[in-house]
């Protein structure tokens, strides 16, 4: 099994609710990511947990709160968004934390917020 | 400051066509290089990695790189095109000495084929 799965694949929400992505891999990975893309740019990191402890926050706004609860599970908790946020969210895991920048990538999560 | 540059945003060849992706990164010392594909609606999937050794790599779907130390260049490459080539792609890098490396892409280069 080479595969990370994303749900849901679509989200629409209101600048007041709260959801959640989520993303599970089942290769033994020990590390896992989210990304976040723009149309038309490239996947922006924002976090990256290392068993299943979180060891890069790049600077995102407490409105996304993400989550670990197992080596193969990774959420991501969406809770008060702007418009902006609108975009697709970008799952990945590689071996380990030691990025040698082979991650594999789930099919994404795209998200609009009205 | 550490980048990745893509020269062309935006390419159309025609099916059958040769390709030649251009990248170029700047850092000081050789980087672990990738190139990635995205297709429409869909998440990354890794194309092809240079660590060291053999500077001409093959990948998946066809494609070759050769890394090019004195033009700091990466270029992708492929001797016939297919319409389902079609899609985003991404040069990446990552500091081969960091332990918590992160994966930096390049502004992407959009592949039209033309049948």
């Amino acid at each position: 099994d080479t595969e990370v799965t994303q749900t849901p694949k679509h989200l629409v929400m209101g600048m007041t609710n709260k959801k959640s992505l989520k993303c599970e891999q089942h290769m033994g990975h020990r590390a896992m990511y989210w990304y976040k893309q723009k149309a038309k740019k490239p996947p922006e990191l924002m976090f990256v947990y290392s068993y299943e402890k979180l060891s890069i926050n790049e600077s995102v706004p407490s409105r996304f709160s993400p989550e670990c609860p197992n080596s193969s599970l990774l959420n991501l908790h969406l809770h008060a968004l702007q418009p902006e946020d609108s975009a697709l969210y970008l799952c990945a895991s590689s071996k380990t934390e030691r990025n040698t920048g082979e991650l594999f990538f789930g099919e994404g999560s795209r998200l609009t917020v009205l | 400051a550490q980048s990745v540059t893509q020269p062309d945003i935006h390419i159309t060849v025609s099916e059958g066509a040769s390709l030649e992706l251009r990248c170029n990164y700047s850092y000081g010392a050789t980087p672990y290089l990738f190139w990635y594909v995205q297709s429409p609606g869909q998440g990354l999937q890794l194309l092809l990695k240079y660590f060291s050794g053999d500077t001409l790599v093959q990948g998946i779907k066809g494609f070759e790189a050769e890394f090019k130390r004195s033009q700091s260049s990466f270029n992708l490459r492929k001797p016939s095109v297919h319409w389902s080539d079609a899609a985003e792609y991404f040069c990446a890098v990552v500091l081969g000495s960091s332990n918590t490396g992160k994966l930096i892409f390049g502004q992407g280069t959009t592949l039209q084929v033309k049948p």
